[in-house]
């Protein structure tokens, strides 16, 4: 079955650092892929997203490129703030399209 | 424009004790999908709906049961429950798979079974 890892949190930085999370999975075929931030007591938005291979998903100032020869869509954001603090999840939705499937989430803490 | 409110936001139960979670899109959505989140394990889908009068199981749906009567509501059945389903749910929606439309999540239903 599908499959999506990430590295494990929580992920402590300084304001204005550089961020990475790590995402890799496992499917059959194309999936989508997709990152979700949940803030504090809110439920997951929509961050960014990727359908092909070799696409850049971009917004807020996050990055991540679909990598299908490493299967990786890594989360990259060139400095952060303390409002990114946050819990980040990697998806990817199958191709029937009915089912998501999330890695376990990195928490992010982000200090002035 | 509410998206996706969720009822109740807090409960807390016995065990063998049943009830309902309500979960109401204004989006005009097709469809609809049940989560539950625990420590470490990001989210699992437990029951997902992809249009009115329709529902099937997702990765874990032992012990729940769902209802998709109207297109807006979907409701996510807990008939006995037991410790092991004390969790965060979640409750989302979206127009389709086509065009990889995102999904659009409540705010979540914080459930402890004693």
């Amino acid at each position: 079955g599908n499959s999506v890892t990430q590295m494990e949190g929580p992920v402590t930085l300084s304001e204005e650092a550089f961020l990475t999370i790590n995402c890799t999975y496992t499917a059959t075929g194309y999936p989508s892929l997709f990152w979700y931030v949940q803030y504090p007591g809110e439920g997951l938005q929509l961050l960014l997203k990727a359908t092909k291979a070799d696409d850049k998903g971009s917004n807020k100032g996050f990055e991540a490129t679909y990598r299908k020869e490493t299967t990786s869509f890594h989360l990259e954001k060139g400095s952060v703030q303390v409002s990114d603090s946050a819990v980040y999840f990697c998806a990817l939705l199958n191709n029937a399209g009915n089912m998501l499937t999330f890695g376990g989430g990195t928490r992010l803490m982000v200090k002035p | 424009n509410a998206g996706v409110t969720q009822t109740p936001k807090f409960r807390v139960l016995k065990t063998g004790q049943s009830m309902t979670l309500l979960c109401a899109q204004d989006m005009n959505h097709e469809y609809m999908y049940w989560y539950r989140q625990d420590p470490g394990m990001g989210l699992r889908l437990i029951h997902y709906s992809v249009g009115e009068g329709t529902t099937a199981k997702g990765e874990v749906p032992d012990g729940y049961n769902v209802s998709r009567l109207k297109k807006q509501n979907f409701l996510l059945g807990l008939e006995s429950a037991a410790p092991s389903q004390t969790s965060v749910y979640f409750c989302a929606s979206s127009y389709s798979y086509r065009d990889n439309q995102p999904q659009h999540f409540g705010d979540g239903t914080r459930l402890s079974i004693l």
